[in-house]
């Protein structure tokens, strides 16, 4: 079974313009979830999706962050205009609830996408 | 706000010794992680503690967890070059208790280890 898979593994760009993000969480699985980690600092949540509806955006950076997830399925998460403080990797996670509608089972990490804003 | 310390940060030791990493975390949680990361791979779950003096072992790590204390430890025995990656706890933070749906993940920074010949 495919885990999780997100793309690109690298980009490279320079401030002021836009990456798009994408996770292809494991198939069937309802929580989708996005974390940072910039260099030298920890692994931060950014937010966490149940099928396609926003749960907690509260690690949301500012509003250059966007994170979309189409019909509960892959997501999306764009950054608009990009700044160097933005340079980190970002990884995503899926997860199964325990139970339908209940706290969420184990989670699965892609390698995640590293990103360089130059 | 849930705070989770770890250290150390840096640890390099010599196979066949033994050694301990240190999680503590500021508010009270019922879940604890430990991970595994290799360079530029995903984070691979080893651990998942879910009660106070919970202890699971498996080869030469074993982890455990104080809820009372708000600490966790991953203890390494008899060190191999294998071990060598980034380990992670993490403390996990929900809010299906009270009726919310979100739930999400506090790391600690790491501890890098590097086991050498």
């Amino acid at each position: 079974e495919a885990g999780v898979t997100q793309f690109p593994s690298h980009s490279v760009i320079e401030k002021g313009q836009t990456v798009t993000l994408r996770c292809d969480p494991i198939s069937g699985h309802d929580n989708l979830y996005w974390y940072r980690r910039v260099m030298g600092k920890e692994i931060k949540f950014l937010l966490h999706f149940v099928k396609e509806s926003k749960q907690d955006e509260s690690g949301m950076p500012n509003n250059r962050f966007l994170a979309e997830r189409t019909g509960g399925t892959y997501s999306t998460l764009k950054v608009q205009p990009a700044e160097l403080e933005d340079s980190g990797v970002y990884f995503c996670a899926s997860s199964q609830p325990l139970l339908a509608g209940g706290r969420t089972g184990e989670l699965f990490f892609g390698e995640g996408s590293r990103l360089t804003v130059l | 706000e849930l705070k989770v310390e770890q250290n150390p940060l840096f640890l390099s030791m010599q196979e066949g010794k033994n050694y301990t990493i240190y999680c503590n975390y500021s508010t009270t949680s019922d879940r604890l992680y430990w991970y595994r990361q290799d360079p530029g791979k995903s984070l691979e779950s080893l651990f998942v503690l879910l009660s106070n003096g919970a202890v699971k072992q498996e080869g030469r790590l074993m982890a455990s967890l104080d809820t009372k204390a708000r600490l966790s430890t991953l203890h390494i025995t008899a060190a191999v070059h294998d071990l060598s990656a980034t380990y992670f706890c993490a403390v996990e933070w929900s809010g299906w208790y009270s009726g919310g749906g979100a739930d999400g993940l506090t790391f600690g920074k790491g501890t890098h280890l590097i086991i050498q010949p």
